[in-house]
C-alpha cells in the first residue's frame, strides 16, 4: 500500500512564475491537508480538502494561493506569481475519514515538495 | 493563541544513551498531542499520540512520552538510542479545529557512534 505521494520532490521557479504541487493521498483516503514549513519553523496548516470541496482554507494566504482536490486525480496546490518568501517545504497529508467526538483520524504525511524561488 | 514549543533545536547523544526531547504546549484545555519523526527526504511518521487516559504513552520504535498537565509538557523519551534514530522530531497538538495540527519547530537529533 503506497503512502502519500507528492511530486515533484524539488521545484525551482523564478519570481513571477507559477508553481503546481501535486499530492496523491493514500488509497482509500478522501481527506487531504496541506502544510507549509518555512526554514527553521514548524509545519503550519494551510488548507483542508475533501473530494471536490474546500473545507477549511483559513491557513492559506488570500492571494496567489489556491488548492483543489478533484473527483479524479491528485490534489493540487497552486501558487501563482511566486515570490522569494514562498520558498519552503510543502507537505501534504491524508486521512481516511473524520473521527467521532472530535477525534481526528491520524494524518499520514507525504515526503514534501521543496520549492525554491530564485 | 495555541502554540507548541520545542526549546532544543539540536540535541546530540551517544549511541546507547538515553534520550529526552522536550515539548511544551500552550492551550486552555487538554489538547490531543502527537510526536512525529522525519528522516531525511521522508515524510513525517507518527511515533505516538495522547488523547486521554494513561499519561504515559507507548509508541513505535521503543519511544514513549509522558503528558504532564501541571507542566504543560509532553516530553519524548527513549531509554537507549540507536544510530538509526538520528532524525528530526516534531511535537504537535490539535488546534482550534481538530484537524489542524499545530507543530513545534522541531528538534534535530544527532547520534554519536
Amino acid at each position: 500500500n503506497a503512502g502519500v505521494m507528492q511530486n515533484p520532490r524539488h521545484l525551482v521557479r523564478r519570481r513571477g512564475q507559477e508553481a503546481r504541487l501535486r499530492c496523491s493521498p493514500m488509497k482509500g483516503h478522501s481527506h487531504v491537508y496541506w502544510y507549509r514549513q518555512l526554514p527553521e519553523e514548524g509545519l503550519k496548516f494551510m488548507v483542508y480538502l475533501q473530494k471536490e470541496n474546500i473545507i477549511d482554507e483559513s491557513g492559506m494566504p488570500k492571494e496567489r494561493f489556491s488548492a483543489e482536490f478533484p473527483k479524479e486525480g491528485p490534489s493540487i496546490l497552486r501558487i501563482q506569481q511566486v515570490v522569494r518568501g514562498d520558498s519552503a517545504a510543502y507537505f501534504c497529508a491524508s486521512s481516511p475519514s473524520w473521527g467521532m467526538e472530535g477525534l481526528g483520524d491520524e494524518q499520514y504525511f507525504g515526503p514534501g515538495t521543496r520549492l525554491t524561488v530564485t | 493563541a495555541q502554540s507548541v514549543t520545542q526549546p532544543d533545536i539540536h540535541i546530540t547523544v551517544s549511541e546507547g544513551a538515553s534520550l529526552e526531547l522536550r515539548c511544551n504546549y500552550s492551550y486552555g484545555a487538554t489538547p490531543y498531542l502527537f510526536w512525529y519523526v522525519q528522516s531525511p527526504g521522508q515524510g513525517l511518521q507518527l511515533l505516538l499520540k495522547y488523547f486521554s487516559g494513561d499519561t504515559l504513552v507507548q509508541g513505535i520504535k521503543g519511544f514513549e512520552a509522558e503528558f504532564k498537565r501541571s507542566q504543560s509538557s509532553f516530553n519524548l523519551r527513549k531509554p537507549s538510542v540507536h544510530w538509526s534514530d538520528a532524525a528530526e522530531y516534531f511535537c504537535a497538538a490539535e488546534g482550534d479545529s481538530s484537524y489542524k495540527l499545530i507543530f513545534g519547530s522541531g528538534t534535530r537529533l544527532l547520534v554519536r557512534p
